[in-house]
């Protein structure tokens, strides 16, 4: 079963730190397909981040995408208080399933 | 505006049925591969369904094979999620999801168009 791990659960942090948020997979992710949101409570996901290091238009550039094959990262480089969220990580691809990781929780100190 | 608006949650007792309905605008609904993905309280973000532009592919979480289907109705810019013999855990926000560009039938991608989500609460 493939299975995408999240670390850390939870991210304490302070407006203008950096936040990296890690993404860990089972088993190799082909092509890059892996793609990051932003979730917030009452509205529905947000897409920052496609092909692991692609950022959607509209998309500040503190947000970032990194990695390959099981290891994959967002950094926030320095963060907003609108940027305080839940975050996921999701492969997909050319068959199912769709996988999301657990999810990060990012919150202010 | 290109939109997606979810409907039909509700309170329904274990074992009953409920009908989610996707509205889509703004877009050539017909084209696209779409998905239905749900949030439990206090969980994370799970895919349910998904169903090719022409309904001709159609895949499901194990956690909802033979209890839920999904459907759609090209012709009036509608999707569908069936669900049966609904459990506690079944409990979530809903929500329809929409790929950035219309895909070959078997692929389920990441989705850049978001309903606001619809709540389903399954309890006695």
């Amino acid at each position: 079963e493939f299975v995408l791990t999240q670390s850390p659960g939870t991210l304490s942090l302070s407006p203008g730190e950096r936040a990296p948020l890690s993404c860990r997979a089972s088993q190799t992710i082909d092509s890059n397909y892996l793609a990051w949101y932003q979730h917030k409570p009452g509205q529905p996901p947000r897409l920052l981040i496609y092909g692991a290091s692609k950022r959607v238009s509209g998309i500040p550039d503190r947000f970032s995408g990194s990695g390959s094959g099981t290891d994959f990262t967002l950094t926030i480089s320095r963060l907003e208080p609108e940027d305080f969220a839940v975050y996921y990580c999701q492969r997909y691809g050319s068959s199912p399933p769709i996988t999301f990781g657990q999810g990060t929780r990012l919150e202010i100190k | 505006e290109v939109q997606l608006a979810e409907s039909g949650g509700g309170l329904v007792q274990p074992g009953g049925s409920l009908r989610l309905s996707c509205a889509a605008s703004g877009f050539s609904f017909s084209a696209y591969n779409m998905n239905w993905v749900r949030q439990a309280p206090g969980k994370g973000l799970e895919w349910v369904a998904s169903i090719s532009s022409s309904s001709n592919t159609i895949y499901y979480a194990d956690s909802v094979k033979g209890r839920f289907t999904i459907s759609r109705d090209n012709a009036n810019n509608s999707l569908y999620l069936e669900m049966n013999s609904l459990r506690a855990e079944d409990t979530a926000v809903y929500y329809c999801a929409r790929p950035p560009a219309p895909l070959p039938p078997t692929f389920t991608w990441y989705c850049d168009l978001w309903g606001r989500g619809t709540l389903v609460t399954v309890s006695s």
